[in-house]
């Protein structure tokens, strides 16, 4: 199973929007709506940002949205703030019942 | 509230077998739907899946991996262990259990993780 397509690095302003794309196939992001979205501090553990293409889970903030289309989802922050400044991946089930991840997007708020 | 916390050796040696302890609080991994996963990480790289088990004892495997994986759960101690022979320097990594509800890779809660390092 290749790991899930995602650009290294993004960066914005803050007060600005950016998008992170995360591409499969229809094997995993395209076959299923079973894609989330963790954040991760250097040192840190990933925490969950989107589950279910665009579900958020209690606490987290409006500014993260989640969207798919076919082969892609896509993971949108608006109001970039400082604290945003982490790296992300995306993770979809499979048709082999297991899970793949993306390589990993670099935020950088400028 | 739900926590996870890995345990094992910081250190191995290349050819042996790691073993790795998740103890986990807040729910029963014999409860309808319940599963914990392990992910790990190399330094600096990204996250990589590599099994499951739930709360029917159903177990699933990176397909990459899965001859070198065995992972399987103790409910009345609260642990998932797993397994992995033939230890390689490429399998340095951080190493993180995490809870899931249902198969379908959501991972909601995370333990901290623990660093292994395979080093003659």
């Amino acid at each position: 199973q290749s790991a899930l397509t995602q650009p290294a690095s993004v960066s914005g302003s803050p007060g600005q929007s950016i998008t992170i794309s995360c591409t499969g196939t229809s094997s995993d992001v395209g076959g299923y709506n079973f894609v989330s979205w963790y954040q991760q501090h250097p040192g840190k553990a990933p925490k969950l940002m989107i589950s279910e293409v665009s579900n958020r889970p209690s606490g987290i903030s409006n500014r993260f949205s989640g969207s798919k289309s076919g082969n892609t989802a896509s993971l949108t922050i608006s109001g970039l703030q400082a604290e945003d400044e982490a790296d992300y991946y995306c993770s979809s089930y499979t048709s082999s019942s297991t899970v793949v991840f993306g390589g990993g997007t670099k935020l950088t708020v400028l | 509230q739900v926590t996870l916390r890995e345990s094992g050796p910081a250190l191995v040696k290349p050819t042996q077998t790691l073993t790795l302890t998740c103890t986990f609080s807040g729910f029963s991994l014999s409860t309808n739907g319940m599963c914990v996963s392990w992910v790990r990480q190399p330094p600096g790289k990204a996250l990589e899946w590599l099994a499951l088990i739930d709360w029917d004892d159903d177990k699933y495997y990176s397909t990459s991996l899965k001859t070198r994986l065995t992972i399987s759960k103790d409910t009345s101690k609260n642990q998932v262990v797993l397994t992995m022979t033939n230890m390689d320097p490429v399998d340095t990594a951080t190493y993180y259990c995490a809870h899931m509800v249902g198969h379908m890779g959501v991972f909601d809660y995370w333990g901290q993780g623990t660093l292994v390092t395979v080093s003659s």
